[in-house]
């Protein structure tokens, strides 16, 4: 039972293109969204985060948009740069579980110079 | 950086021997998780803990056990490894009134 789900393996982008990146989910429950990005042999670092009362979060380069009532979100990378190739995770939690998060499988996004 | 140390960095181990993988960390954060990732399923929740002693288990705890006697170091442990214990393990902190975790470095891990 896949709570959160990233449908696409991979994705390839040119330099200076906007990269979308999707992710679905099915419990109601999840009231914290958040998406890290992985580099090969390192952890998973935070990227940015959306809680369940708001729509839409903005930082630099990076928004990330909240659609409750289809349960998806996207993160958004404009412009995208060869160094944001990487493997992006998307990750929920509700707060009564106190706060563990469930992952996507991940999106490989290669950003083509 | 949130202070996060996992040792070892890599091991290689045989069927049936016991491991334990520790994380450590420098900033005093009441909780503490450990995730396995695996291709195809992202990262999965092993074992988290909400405090010393303070520990519950997650949606793949199964082969492992944790402790946590103190506040800056939790342990995890395969009491007899398995193939199926290969994989890539990662270590996260919270910090109280935050919802987002902070990952520590990993550990590869191969059962042969």
């Amino acid at each position: 039972d896949q709570q959160v789900k990233q449908n696409s393996p991979s994705l390839s982008v040119q330099e200076g293109r906007i990269s979308i990146l999707n992710c679905d989910y099915t419990n109601s429950m999840f009231d914290y969204f958040l998406w890290y990005k992985k580099y090969p042999a390192e952890g998973p670092t935070f990227l940015i985060s959306i809680s369940s009362i708001k729509d839409k979060n903005e930082d630099g380069r990076f928004t990330v948009f909240l659609n409750k009532s289809a349960k998806h979100l996207s993160l958004h990378i404009v412009p995208s740069q060869p160094g944001d190739s990487a493997v992006y995770f998307c990750a929920a939690s509700e707060e009564t579980s106190g706060s563990r998060l469930t992952f996507g499988e991940g999106t490989q996004l290669t950003v083509n110079p | 950086d949130a202070g996060i140390t996992q040792s070892p960095r890599h091991k290689v181990t045989e069927t049936g021997t016991p491991v334990t993988l520790r994380c450590h960390q420098t900033e005093n954060h009441r909780y503490m998780y450990w995730y396995r990732q695996d291709p195809g399923h992202g990262l999965r929740l092993i074992h988290y803990s909400y405090g010393v002693k303070d520990t519950d288990k997650g949606e793949v705890s199964d082969g492992y056990s944790v402790s946590r006697s103190k506040t800056e170091d939790f342990l995890l442990t395969l009491e007899s490894a398995t193939s199926s214990q290969t994989s890539v393990y990662f270590c996260a902190i919270r910090k109280t009134e935050q919802e987002t975790q902070y990952f520590g470095p990993g550990t590869r891990l191969l059962v042969l």
